[in-house]
């Protein structure tokens, strides 16, 4: 059972624009969200993360945003850069019960040039 | 900086044999670690959680007999894939976790190919 999904398999946007991803979950529990950023064989590096106590985060040129009652989040990126082309996994936990975090399917981001 | 090292990057081994791969966190000390893999296009699939000085938590339908996990010291995790077949050939990555909230770190991945 997905309880973290990620329904955009991929995007394209043009440089300069804003990037939106976008990524729903089921448990109610989770309390910690944060997305990663990963290029072809390699790890995912992270990006941002976010506590059910707040509903944005902003760093530089990603923000976060939560909605707790719509159980979705989503990742902004503006401007979208070239070098921002990856797949992005957005990924939550319940910290309060350990270390286990669970991973959305990826969208993959392509950034035209 | 990476703060997790993940070796080897690639492997490519014959069916039957042993692989083992490392997991080391860098600037610091982990009681746990964790392992993943990845098939194309589909998400991170935990697969176990490494415990220091104790045995390791496998996920449901992760065979611990066949993927072995070692973590002897605090910085030093393996996953030894043993007998390992061609269905075996996939994405494995590392992460470990700094205390408190803080977010996963994750090595860069190690490809295993079995022919």
């Amino acid at each position: 059972d997905q309880q973290v999904k990620q329904n955009s398999p991929s995007l394209s946007v043009q440089e300069g624009r804003i990037s939106i991803l976008n990524c729903d979950y089921t448990n109610s529990m989770f309390d910690y969200f944060l997305w990663y950023k990963k290029y072809p064989a390699e790890g995912p590096t992270f990006l941002i993360s976010i506590s059910s106590i707040k509903d944005k985060n902003e760093d530089g040129r990603f923000t976060v945003f939560l909605n707790k009652s719509a159980k979705h989040l989503s990742l902004h990126i503006v401007p979208s850069q070239p070098g921002d082309s990856a797949v992005y996994f957005c990924a939550a936990s319940v910290l309060s019960t350990g270390n286990q975090f669970y991973f959305g399917t990826g969208t993959s981001l392509t950034v035209i040039p | 900086g990476a703060v997790v090292s993940q070796h080897p990057s690639r492997v490519i081994c014959k069916s039957g044999t042993s692989v083992k791969i490392e997991c080391r966190s860098l600037d610091f000390q982990a009681t746990t670690m964790f392992w993943y893999r990845q098939f194309p296009k589909q998400s991170l699939m935990l697969m176990a959680t490494s415990n220091e000085g104790s045995k390791a938590t496998y996920e449901q339908g992760v065979e611990k007999d066949k993927f072995l996990i070692n973590h002897a010291s605090l910085t030093l995790s393996t996953l030894t894939v043993t007998s390992a077949h061609p269905e075996d050939s996939s994405f494995y990555i590392c992460s470990a976790r700094r205390i408190g909230n803080s977010p996963l770190h994750f090595g860069n991945g190690t490809r295993l190919t079995v022919t």
